[in-house]
């Protein structure tokens, strides 16, 4: 069956450091991928999409990056602050254009 | 609003009750999904709608689960004889057309059964 795993453990990293959170999926084959933040009470709020023929995307301090063949995509925060502390989340498409079928999350912690 | 509302934020439910939450979503916005979120856990779907149509049903997790939107605007999903693993948070989307468009979703209903 299709999995989609994040660890499941918070990372916690210094403020100003990079945070990388990983996404790996078996038995599927996306068209493409997004990236959602969710805060504590709140919905997910999507960041980033990123298509299956491309290696990377990025927007402002964040990079995403997709590997088809390794079937993985990392999420990357470069100089990180408190205010990103939040659980990341990726989703795949199951079918273009219908749902989404997300991982577990990753929490992170920005510490100052 | 601009954004995606949910009514009841909060919902306390006796075992074997039946409960109806509601979802506003952005005007205009074809599509229309239902996710259950347990506590520590990604959203899972439940159920797809482009405009009133019922396109997707498959994630809907017994038959006491049903979801209607009649006139293709407003969403409720309504949850029959309650039971405790009914306890989630249940989002709604929305997405302005089909394929790649981002999902916009709401703060979701906490449902909670006693």
């Amino acid at each position: 069956s299709q999995k989609i795993e994040q660890n499941s453990e918070a990372l916690n990293i210094q403020e100003g450091k990079t945070a990388t959170l990983t996404c790996n999926y078996t038995n599927y084959s996306p068209a493409y991928l997004q990236w959602y933040r969710q805060d504590p009470g709140r919905g997910p709020v999507f960041l980033l999409l990123i298509r299956e023929n491309e290696k990377e995307k990025r927007k402002e301090r964040l990079k995403v990056t997709f590997d088809t063949t390794l079937k993985q995509s990392l999420f990357h925060i470069t100089a990180s602050q408190p205010a990103d502390s939040a659980t990341y989340l990726c989703a795949l498409d199951r079918v273009a254009g219908n749902m989404l079928t997300f991982g577990g999350g990753t929490r992170l912690m920005v510490k100052p | 609003g601009a954004g995606v509302s949910q009514s009841p934020r909060y919902k306390v439910a006796k075992r074997g009750q039946d409960v109806a939450l509601r979802c506003d979503p952005i005007s205009g916005h074809v599509s229309l999904f239902w996710y259950q979120q347990a506590l520590g856990q990604g959203p899972e779907f439940l159920t797809y709608f482009q405009n009133e149509a019922q396109l997707d049903k498959s994630g809907l997790p017994s038959d006491r689960f049903f979801a209607e939107r009649p006139e293709g605007s407003v969403s409720t999903l309504k949850i029959q004889r309650t039971q405790q693993e009914d306890s989630a948070v249940y989002l709604c989307a929305c997405r302005a057309g089909g394929g790649t468009d981002t999902q916009y979703f709401g703060p979701g209903t906490r449902l909670t059964v006693l």
